[in-house]
Parts: structure tokens; C-alpha cells; sequence
């Protein structure tokens, strides 16, 4: 069972903004270890988007951005797009676990 | 351009063994840690095991200690995964991952294209 939560699915129209939430605690987000966030398009391998909580990659469009707060972080797309439409996970790593942990992932769907 | 190519996936019956290898390339392999990352048909994603840039340190998830070992081979820029004593549940594409030491945390910044292990009779 994944120590990152993340909801199940979000979706939206396109153009309109939607957050993708990861909630941790003080044993990873809380105690100041980094949030990054994969993108999977269907049928293909994880992708970095997000790196060390609000950097993107090269290529990675500038609507998406990240932020990160307490014992959560989050995703936000502004302007969604049809190409939006995947699965978003998110990571960090866990002291008391002595482990790299990933978030339960959310599927974002357009509308 | 830094390449990640596994092999070594298949069908196998539990209880027996597999070893998953990952060769490497556009990059200097010694430098960096790497690591297995799984994913089960359908599920989310799952941190398997690391190794660190000089193979003197491996850790693992609990649900592969003892059963699973990570290793490489720096003269050969090759990452392996010995697997053993399978089960149902070790069924997933694995995914060779390159990793990148940040200020306060690790992220993976190169996948390979993963390779299939199902376990099943």
C-alpha cells in the first residue's frame, strides 16, 4: 500500500484547470524530501514532468506546473488539453521506510 | 542520448528464478545510482530496489528483501535484478530507471522500455 495518496481520477473540459493532489506525512513530503511527478500516457513508459516539487523538464509544457506544502503537493494543469489524457503519478522518498515511494496515481481525463 | 534497454522477461512458474538485465548507454553508468521499478498489469507503480554508483549499497522494498538482488557492472554499463523465489504477485513489467541525486531528494529521470515477467503455472 503506497504512503503517497493521490485521488483515483480528476477530469475536466478542455481549457479549464484541474489539481491533482499527493498527500504524504512527516515521514516523506512532511519532513522535507523533494515531490516529482511522472506522466504515462496509455501503453507507454513513465515520464519525469515534474522534478523537485515546481521543475519542468525540457519539453514539458508550461501549463503544467507543480507546488509543494507541509505534507502535500500538487499538480496543476491550466488549459487542459486532449493530450493531457493520462496517468500522473507522484514520488519522494521515505525516511522511516528507508524507501523510494510513488503515489497511488491519478488519471486525468478530458472531457 | 542515454539509452535503457532491458531483457531477460518471460513467462516463468513460481518458485523458480529469472534474472533481468539492463544495458546502458549516453551516459556515465558509475556515476549514478539505478534502479528496478515495477509495475503490475493494470496497477500503479512500485519501487523495486537501488543500487548506489559503485554497487557497494543495494536497499529494497519489503515486498522483495530476500527474495530479489540488485546488482551491476560498471566495466559493462549493465544493471541486473536476480529474482528468485517468485510468486503470483511478482508479475509486473520492471522498468530499469536512472536516477538523479537532487538537493533534497531523488528523482528518475531516464526509463527504459521495460521488460515483462509474468509468474504463473
Amino acid at each position: 500500500q503506497s504512503v503517497l495518496t493521490q485521488p483515483p481520477s480528476v477530469s475536466g473540459a478542455p481549457g479549464q484547470r484541474v489539481t491533482i493532489s499527493c498527500t504524504g506525512s512527516s515521514s516523506n513530503v512532511g519532513a522535507g524530501y523533494d515531490v516529482h511527478w511522472y506522466q504515462q500516457l496509455p501503453g507507454t513508459v513513465p515520464k519525469l514532468f515534474i522534478y523537485s516539487n515546481n521543475n519542468r523538464p525540457s519539453g514539458v509544457p508550461d501549463r503544467f506546473s507543480g507546488s509543494k506544502s507541509g505534507t502535500s503537493a500538487s499538480l496543476v494543469i491550466t488549459g487542459l488539453q486532449a493530450e493531457d489524457e493520462a496517468d500522473y503519478y507522484c514520488q519522494s522518498y521515505d525516511s522511516s521506510l528507508s524507501n523510494y515511494v510513488f503515489g497511488t496515481g491519478t488519471k486525468v481525463t478530458v472531457l | 542520448q542515454v539509452h535503457l534497454v532491458e531483457s531477460g522477461g518471460g513467462v516463468v512458474q513460481p518458485g523458480t528464478s529469472v534474472r533481468l538485465s539492463c544495458v546502458t548507454s549516453g551516459f556515465t553508468f558509475n556515476k549514478y545510482g539505478m534502479h528496478w521499478v515495477r509495475q503490475a498489469p493494470g496497477k500503479g507503480l512500485e519501487w523495486v530496489a537501488v543500487v548506489w554508483s559503485r554497487g557497494d549499497n543495494q536497499y529494497y522494498a519489503d515486498s522483495v528483501k530476500g527474495r530479489f538482488t540488485i546488482s551491476r557492472d560498471n566495466s559493462k554499463n549493465t544493471l541486473y535484478l536476480q529474482m528468485n523465489s517468485l510468486r503470483a504477485e511478482d508479475t509486473a513489467v520492471y522498468y530499469c530507471v536512472k536516477e538523479f541525486l537532487a538537493m533534497a531528494g531523488t528523482y528518475f529521470d531516464y526509463w527504459g522500455q521495460g521488460a515483462l515477467v509474468t509468474v504463473s503455472s
